[in-house]
This record gives C-alpha cells, sequence and structure tokens, in this order.
C-alpha cells in the first residue's frame, strides 16, 4: 500500500537551532500538507502545497514542494520550546480521493 | 471561531458496550472524515461522509458504525468494543481539496 516516510524519525535540538524534515513518496503527489499535532490534541493544519517548486512560509515555517513531486520539506527557524510536538505531512496520491499521513517527525526542544 | 468540537475528549467504556462519539463543526464544511489513532501512529481512516453519501475503507471493522444526520454533526458508532479498539479517535472536516481541519479528538479506554 502507498506509505509516506517521514525522516528524521525524531529530533533533539537545542532551542533556537533551527530544524529541517522531509517526506518521500513512491507516488506522484498533487498536493502536500504539513501538520503539527501535541500531545493529547489532533492535528492542526500548518502549511498547504499545491504546485511542484511551490516555497511557502507561515511565520517562522517554511515547506517546499518537490519538483518531482514524490517528495516535500518543511524547515522551523529558532525553534522555541512550544514547538515539540509530531509532524505530519499527508497529501493524496494522483487518483486517489483521501488523504494519506506520513510516520511522522518527533521533535523535541531543549530550552 | 469556526471549529471542529468533539466530545467527550474522555470516554471510559467496558469491553464490549456499546459507546458514541461524537463530532460537530461550525465550518460548514461538506466532508467530515473519523480516523482512528494509536500512540503516536499516523491517524487511520476509518469512514467519511461526502454530504449525506457515506464511504467506508475497505479494512474498517464492521464494529464501527457511522451516522451523520445533518451537515453539522457526524456519530461514530461503536457496537462492541475491544481492547483493541482503545485508542484516540479523530474527526476532520474539509471543503478545499484536501485540506482537512481536525477536532481536538476523543480518548477512548476499554476497560
Amino acid at each position: 500500500g502507498q506509505q509516506l516516510n517521514q525522516s528524521p524519525q525524531s529530533m533533539f535540538i537545542q532551542e533556537g537551532e533551527d530544524v529541517s524534515m522531509n517526506c518521500t513518496s513512491s507516488s506522484i503527489f498533487n498536493t502536500w500538507l504539513w501538520y503539527k499535532q501535541e500531545p493529547g490534541e489532533g492535528p492542526v493544519l500548518l502549511i498547504a502545497l499545491y504546485k511542484a517548486g511551490e516555497l511557502t512560509s507561515n511565520g517562522r515555517l517554511t515547506a517546499q514542494f518537490g519538483i518531482t513531486r514524490k517528495d516535500s520539506f518543511l524547515n522551523i527557524s529558532a525553534s522555541i520550546p512550544s514547538d515539540v510536538g509530531i509532524y505530519f505531512c499527508a497529501g493524496p496520491p494522483t487518483g486517489a480521493n483521501n488523504l494519506f499521513f506520513g510516520t511522522g517527525t518527533r521533535l523535541t526542544v531543549i530550552p | 471561531d469556526a471549529m471542529v468540537i468533539q466530545n467527550p475528549r474522555y470516554q471510559v467504556t467496558q469491553f464490549g458496550k456499546p459507546v458514541t462519539l461524537s463530532c460537530s463543526q461550525t465550518l460548514n464544511h461538506n466532508v467530515m472524515y473519523w480516523y482512528q489513532q494509536k500512540s503516536s501512529q499516523a491517524p487511520k481512516l476509518l469512514f467519511h461522509y461526502y454530504d449525506k453519501d457515506f464511504n467506508n475503507e475497505a479494512d474498517t471493522p464492521d464494529n464501527f458504525q457511522s451516522r451523520r444526520p445533518n451537515t453539522s454533526f457526524c456519530f461514530l458508532d461503536i457496537r462492541s468494543p475491544g481492547l483493541g479498539d482503545a485508542a484516540m479517535y479523530l474527526c476532520a472536516t474539509s471543503n478545499i481539496a484536501y485540506e482537512q481541519y481536525f477536532g481536538p479528538g476523543t480518548r477512548l479506554t476499554v476497560t
């Protein structure tokens, strides 16, 4: 079945550091979404990407839709303790109606 | 603020005792989804409604049913909960191509 692989699986960083994570697929995607989920809460939509090569920012977050349409990247600049959570990529492969979610990247920020 | 609301946030039920989880939305979105999420794994889609059209995922157990009496409300019924059904249940809605907005979730415990 469809699988979205995210790396790294987990990250431990110092407050103030920049963070990079990525999501790769074996299938072409037309849309990439990035969500953040805090413990005990539902995922929150951070950024939506709709075109190959698109680069979109939301505050300290920047995400890119890979040129091959099989990957996407999320960067967080100057991390703060409230950035802690699990970051999921998601998207519908071409021809699919529903979202597939990635395996998640767990981020820990050390004050 | 427009939002997705889930009640209750925490539900405890006994093995085999039917339970209903509820979701309401003020976003006026035409699609509503139910996901199951276990211990930091990616959310797993159970089913979704496009307006009143019900769409069941092929691997969703028959034990799980859903009702959508109107645009705003959607219910998840678990007819005979087993220990393996203990999880976080997430409701989501969407209107624009795949951008899904999640509620805070209901954590179900089965004793």
